[in-house]
């Protein structure tokens, strides 16, 4: 019964390494999101995408990238990942109107760069 | 811009009390949405409840409720009959119909701690 699917878990990666967190939804939605989750900050939006191939800066773009080149997978790319970067990243999808459910998020990846 | 406020860092409740999580908002959008989302300790987001700003009654969903007081700006959860398993981090959002595309603002959230 999964429907948004993070490639990992939990990660562990080095200082200037690029890195690829990965999602997957099954449900067909238009709109996918990453957040990032940080004590005390709450979560905030880094890129969201409302179609294949495109893409809208969130509140804290800086640092990342994505790419959407299937409707059901989003990709967050830390091209040069920083201590700063450690966090747990989650990644959501809805339909284009919302509906009364909001988003369906995953299960979160904990980043940890050192 | 929206921004939510969540006051309470930390909560603790009795099993089987009731209590009021707060949340305040503000935007400049007339019509809006807004959720509470559940978050266990194994990290996915659970959708709890959801108001639209034009509702006139406040939701209800199962032992959960948004007591909604649209000229205070608060969203304020309220659970009935705490249970151990409520024992989590909840937040609070919303995202305007209008102007603000489809993007979800999160406040940072309240831990809460159901004690036996």
């Amino acid at each position: 019964d999964v429907k948004v699917t993070q490639s990992s878990r939990y990660l562990v990666k080095r200082t200037g390494e690029k890195v690829f967190l990965e999602c997957v939804q099954d449900m067909d939605h238009e709109n996918m999101f990453w957040y990032r989750q940080d004590p005390g900050l709450g979560l905030r939006l880094i890129y969201f995408s409302y179609d294949v191939k495109m893409k809208e800066k969130g509140d804290i773009p800086e640092g990342y990238s994505v790419s959407r080149e299937k409707k059901e997978r989003f990709s967050l790319i830390l091209e040069s990942a920083s201590t700063n970067q450690t966090s747990m990243y989650l990644c959501a999808s809805s339909e284009p109107d919302r509906g009364v459910y909001g988003y369906t998020f995953g299960s979160g990846t904990r980043l940890t760069v050192v | 811009a929206q921004k939510i406020t969540q006051t309470q860092p930390g909560m603790f409740v009795q099993e089987k009390e009731a209590v009021t999580l707060d949340c305040t908002y503000d935007t400049s959008d007339p019509s809006y949405g807004l959720f509470w989302y559940k978050q266990p300790s194994s990290g996915e987001m659970i959708f709890l409840i959801y108001q639209g700003s034009y509702d006139q009654q406040n939701a209800t969903e199962g032992r959960y409720s948004l007591n909604f007081q649209k000229a205070r700006k608060s969203a304020n959860l309220v659970i009935s009959a705490s249970q151990l398993g409520d024992s989590a981090m909840y937040f609070c959002a919303m995202f305007p119909f209008t102007g603000g595309g489809n993007k979800l603002t999160f406040g940072t959230g309240t831990q809460l701690k159901v004690e036996l």
